[in-house]
């Protein structure tokens, strides 16, 4: 079946350091590539999302590209601030008999220190 | 205005008890979702409904019970709660095939069962 594996967290970096978060995925056919954020105490918000091979997407300062050779979108910004904690879902959608669905990987929760 | 909002936001309820979660969506989205997060932060789809019709039903134990009025309004019913209950419930709806997988959540229900 399809899954997401993206790296084991917590993850903590001081402001203004390079992230990357790596983000596997498994799928049959095509899947649309997401990252979405978790803010404390909140819900989840899409922050951004590629629908084909080689599409980046990006929002916010971070980027990640869809890679199908490699079946990855790893997730990655070149200067990280403070308001950036979170928890971070890697995740696919795909479309079965018409019927659309988010799997989502472990999330990898990044802690930024000043 | 709050895109998809549920309620209560905080439950805390007794073994064996039976409590309603609701959750409603203004955007016009025709399939509509509940998700489980464990303590781990580990996201699990549960139901899907597109257009009141029950689409994906993933393995719950048949204490959960989805009811869907309107297309507009998804809420989640739970018999005999169980310890292992216990998580943040979170409704979230996308509108296929615009959205390509792309879904809105809603802050969750956090659900301690005592």
């Amino acid at each position: 079946g399809d899954s997401v594996t993206q790296m084991e967290g917590p993850v903590t970096l001081s402001e203004e350091a390079f992230l990357t978060i790596n983000c596997t995925y498994t799928a049959t056919g095509y899947p649309s590539l997401f990252w979405y954020v978790q803010y404390p105490g909140e819900g989840l918000q899409l922050l951004l999302k590629a629908t084909k091979a080689d599409d980046k997407g990006s929002n916010k300062g971070f980027e990640a590209t869809y890679r199908k050779e490699t079946t990855s979108f790893h997730l990655e910004k070149g200067s990280v601030q403070v308001s950036d904690s979170a928890v971070y879902f890697c995740a696919l959608s795909t479309t079965n008999f018409g019927n659309e669905k988010l799997t989502f990987g472990t999330g990898t929760r990044l802690t930024i220190i000043p | 205005d709050t895109a998809v909002s549920q309620t209560p936001k905080y439950l805390v309820t007794q073994m064996g008890n039976d409590k309603s979660i609701k959750c409603e969506q203004n955007l016009g989205h025709d399939t509509m979702y509940w998700y489980k997060q464990d303590s781990k932060k580990f996201l699990k789809i549960m139901f899907s409904y597109n257009n009141k019709e029950l689409i994906i039903n993933e393995t719950v134990p048949n204490r959960f019970s989805p009811k869907s009025p309107d297309k507009a309004h998804l809420n989640l019913h739970i018999n005999s709660l169980e310890l292992g209950d216990s998580a943040v419930y979170f409704c979230a709806s996308s509108h296929r095939p615009r959205s390509r997988g792309e879904a809105f959540f809603g802050q969750g229900t956090r659900l301690t069962v005592v």
